[in-house]
This record gives structure tokens, sequence and C-alpha cells, in this order.
């Protein structure tokens, strides 16, 4: 499978750990993007990558959460002292032009 | 800030009859719009974007820039159009990331 890859698929954690995210992208793309997505909501932008530099951060990314992109190739959204209103999917998409790709999501649950 | 308004969360429709899933936007700017579709259990796949004009599994789309709406068309619907549709927009600026500003999104169910 070629597309983007996310890891893990679901997360069940209890409120005040961290926990750690990882993308894979397609291959050739520079651009990676992640989103979360809550019930009854579509994605919402949290931070934007190109290559390896950390281009955007919405306000929805509070200091809590932390992403890279070593060497522009996977990246890594960390999620530390986690609340129970972090539970949601966490999508990472790629791209080289406007078109983006989604990976599966990680769904988090916090408890 | 744009914004993306999908005003129906459900619409359910049956197998043959014309289907229209409205999208309208806010925004000032040169928007790109796209229209992203997730069936069950599957990922988030881009269904088509307004630039190519394209008809993908015979939906259309046209960008009105009068009224700001980007619906969604389908003269006929199929049961495995099914799914939940989520329309999106990026601005298109100087300096833009091409972030996907997306909407609630719309559950399409097809009845037999």
């Amino acid at each position: 499978d070629t597309g983007v890859s996310q890891n893990p698929r679901h997360k069940i954690t209890k409120r005040g750990q961290n926990v750690t995210f990882r993308c894979d992208p397609i291959s050739e793309h520079n651009r990676l993007y992640w989103y979360r997505q809550t019930l009854g909501q579509g994605p919402e932008f949290l931070t934007y990558f190109q290559n390896e530099a950390q281009l955007e951060k919405s306000r929805l990314l509070s200091d809590r959460f932390s992403a890279e992109r070593p060497k522009g190739s996977f990246s890594t959204l960390e999620i530390q002292r986690t609340e129970q209103g972090d539970s949601a999917m966490y999508l990472c998409a790629s791209s080289v032009t406007h078109e983006q790709y989604f990976g599966p999501g990680t769904r988090l649950t916090v408890t | 800030a744009q914004r993306v308004t999908q005003p129906e969360k459900l619409l359910s429709v049956f197998k043959g009859a014309p289907v229209e899933l409205k999208c309208n936007y806010s925004y000032s700017g040169s928007p790109e719009l796209f229209w992203y579709v997730q069936y069950s259990r599957q990922r988030l796949q881009l269904l088509l974007r307004h630039i190519s004009r394209e008809s993908i599994k015979g939906f259309t789309a046209d960008l009105n820039k009068g009224e700001t709406s980007f619906h969604l068309k389908k003269p006929f619907a199929q049961e495995e159009d099914s799914a939940m549709y989520y329309c999106a927009l990026i601005r298109i600026s100087g300096g833009s990331n091409y972030k996907l500003t997306f909407g609630k999104g719309t559950l399409l169910t097809v009845n037999p």
C-alpha cells in the first residue's frame, strides 16, 4: 500500500498520560498536514509541514501538543498530559499540490 | 476567515432519484473548492475539485461565485453512493499553505 499510513490506528489512554502518533506520508509528497475530527464535525486543521519546516499551527494546538517532521519524511504528533477533550480522530494528509491524500486516522480515547 | 457550510446533516433519497448536496462558503478571496467522500470504514478521499471540472462517479459540482456555492449533484443516485460527503475549501492567496477548511458533512443514504 503506497498511501498515507498512520500508527497506531487506535489508542486508549488515561487522562494525564502522554501519547505519540506517527504518520508516514506518500513518499514524494513534501507537504504534510495534521487534522483533528470530533463526532459530528468535519476535520479541523492542526498544523502543516513543508518538508521538515513546520509552517503553521492552529490555535487549536495548545502547548500540550507538539509535532515534528524530522528530515521531511514521517511526522509525529505528541500530546502531553492528555485530557478527555483530546478524544478525537487524528488525521494525517500529504500532498504535492492542492490535492491532499488522507491516512486512515488514529482514534484517541482518553478515559 | 473562511467558512464552509453544509446545511443538511442527513439526506435520504431513493435509488434512481436525483441528489443534490448543498455547500456554501464564505471567503473574500479566490478559493479552490473540493468535495471529499468517506465510505463506511474507509478513509477520506477526494471526489472532485472545481478546477478540474470533471465528473466523477456521475457526480458534478459547479462553483457559483455569485451565490458562493459549490453544490454536488448526481442525476441518478445509486446505493453505493451512500457515504459521508464533505465540502472543503483551500484559500488561494500569497503564502497560502493550502490547508483545507471543511464543512461539517452530509450523510447521504440511498435507499433501495
